[in-house]
């Protein structure tokens, strides 16, 4: 069965400075990789994913992730944060059997504040 | 325009209730789906539907009764209303590719509140 971690519950950082939230999956074949952002009281919007090639994917405003299949893990980063990217951050792992069949597995997320 | 779009935003009701959400995509997709996120925002999918089609029936109560008359709606029935029913429910839906990798696109979310 496939699964995903997202080790930090809640990461605090200032506003300009770097950022990266890690994810961490299990998946027999193949991954497909997705980051979700969920503002306050909204819906998830999709930041970036990755299902092949370069395993150096750019997303929506400035996110980025990298696959690495030795480690299992596809962590998202961010140069210098804005105090909009304050936000809970979902990782989402895919299967690949399509026709309906494709269940989103998620992480618990990663609440992120930003400090000024 | 919205893409995915739900109704009601917000839903309060009473124990024992019936209620329904419903959700459009207007992205001409074959497969939509519902996700509850429960109180620790923990996500996790309910049904999926393929061109009208049940395909994902996770273990839901069978209070929850998922309808879709044509692929660009899927509406949630709850019968009998109880608390721990109280949750987010997410509208999604993506674009079949008959085997390979799917995107999902989710709506806005009904915030639904049983007293």
């Amino acid at each position: 069965a496939q699964s995903v971690t997202q080790p930090d519950i809640h990461i605090t950082v200032s506003e300009g400075a770097s950022l990266e939230l890690r994810c961490n999956y299990s998946y027999g074949a193949t991954p497909y990789l997705f980051w979700y952002v969920q503002s306050p009281g909204q819906g998830l919007q999709l930041l970036l994913k990755y299902f092949s090639g370069d395993t150096l994917v750019q997303g929506i405003k400035g996110f980025e992730a990298e696959f690495k299949r030795s480690q299992s893990s596809f962590n998202l980063r961010k140069p210098s944060v804005h105090w909009s990217d304050a936000a809970e951050y979902f990782c989402a792992v895919g299967s690949t059997q399509g026709f309906g069949n494709e269940k989103l597995t998620f992480g618990t997320g990663t609440r992120l504040t930003i400090i000024p | 325009d919205t893409a995915v779009s739900q109704t009601p935003k917000y839903l309060v009701t009473q124990m024992g209730n019936d209620k329904s959400i419903k959700c459009e995509q207007n992205l001409g997709h074959d497969t939509m789906y519902w996700y509850k996120q429960d109180s620790k925002k923990f996500l996790k999918i309910m049904f999926s539907y393929n061109n009208k089609e049940l395909i994902i029936n996770e273990t839901v109560p069978n209070r929850f009764s998922p309808k879709s008359p044509d692929k660009a709606h899927l509406n949630l029935h709850i019968n009998s209303l109880e608390l721990g029913d109280s949750a987010v429910y997410f509208c999604a839906s993506s674009q079949d590719t008959a085997g390979g990798p799917e995107t999902q696109y989710f709506g806005p979310g009904t915030r639904l509140l049983v007293l």
